[in-house]
């Protein structure tokens, strides 16, 4: 069936820390994959996402790259900052319907 | 830039109220969702609307309704609240596409307490 799993939570990172958070995906065809970001007190903001494969999301930093063969969609940052404590989420559309599916959430925390 | 408003931040209901929960989005969006947010579970769809008097049960329907009567508002209806309602909700909107999905634009969310 569907799903998405992401690496575990919580992370917590000195800032300017490199960032990885892992997340792998099962679905039928070809979904679009997204990244979600929720900062203390607030909904659910698209922060990044791609439509096919090999294509790469951006923004704000942060990338993630659509690998049809590994399943994954890894979000990366270079150098984090303390404003990017949050909780993530890794989401892939469901084939034809128009719903998505979302991952459980990795809580980052950033140290000054 | 979207908009989708969620009527209540906080709410706190005595087990075996009726509860509503109204979300109001101004992009002329077809598709509205509620979720529910616990802690581990990530976001759980509860229901789905494509279309206005249009609805779909998600993964966890139990327990709820919902309305659509204007295309820009979507109601969630606890018909007796319990204190396993007790959770974050979370609502969305987005725009109807053929063979896939956009991405979805969401409210605050309206923490609500069951007690």
């Amino acid at each position: 069936g569907n799903s998405v799993t992401q690496m575990e939570g919580p992370v917590t990172l000195s800032e300017e820390a490199f960032l990885t958070i892992n997340c792998t995906y099962t679905a039928t065809g070809y979904p679009s994959l997204f990244w979600y970001v929720q900062y203390p007190g607030e909904g659910l903001q698209l922060l990044l996402k791609a439509t096919k494969a090999d294509d790469k999301g951006s923004n704000k930093g942060f990338e993630a790259t659509y690998r049809k063969e590994t399943t994954s969609f890894h979000l990366e940052k270079g150098s984090v900052q303390v404003s990017d404590s949050a909780v993530y989420f890794c989401a892939h559309s469901r084939g034809g319907a128009q719903k998505l599916v979302f991952g459980q959430g990795t809580r980052l925390t950033i140290n000054p | 830039d979207v908009k989708v408003t969620q009527s209540s931040r906080y709410l706190v209901k005595r087990t075996g109220e009726k509860v509503f929960l109204e979300c109001v989005q101004d992009m002329d969006h077809e598709n509205m969702f509620w979720y529910r947010q616990d802690p581990g579970l990530g976001l759980r769809l509860i229901y789905f609307s494509y279309d206005v008097k249009m609805k779909e049960k998600g993964d966890i329907p139990e327990g709820y309704s919902v309305s659509r009567e204007k295309k820009e508002r979507f109601s969630l209806i606890l018909e007796s609240a319990s204190t396993n309602q007790t959770s974050m909700y979370l609502c969305a909107s987005s725009l109807r596409r053929l063979g896939g999905s956009y991405e979805q634009y969401f409210g605050p969310g309206t923490r609500l307490t069951v007690t």
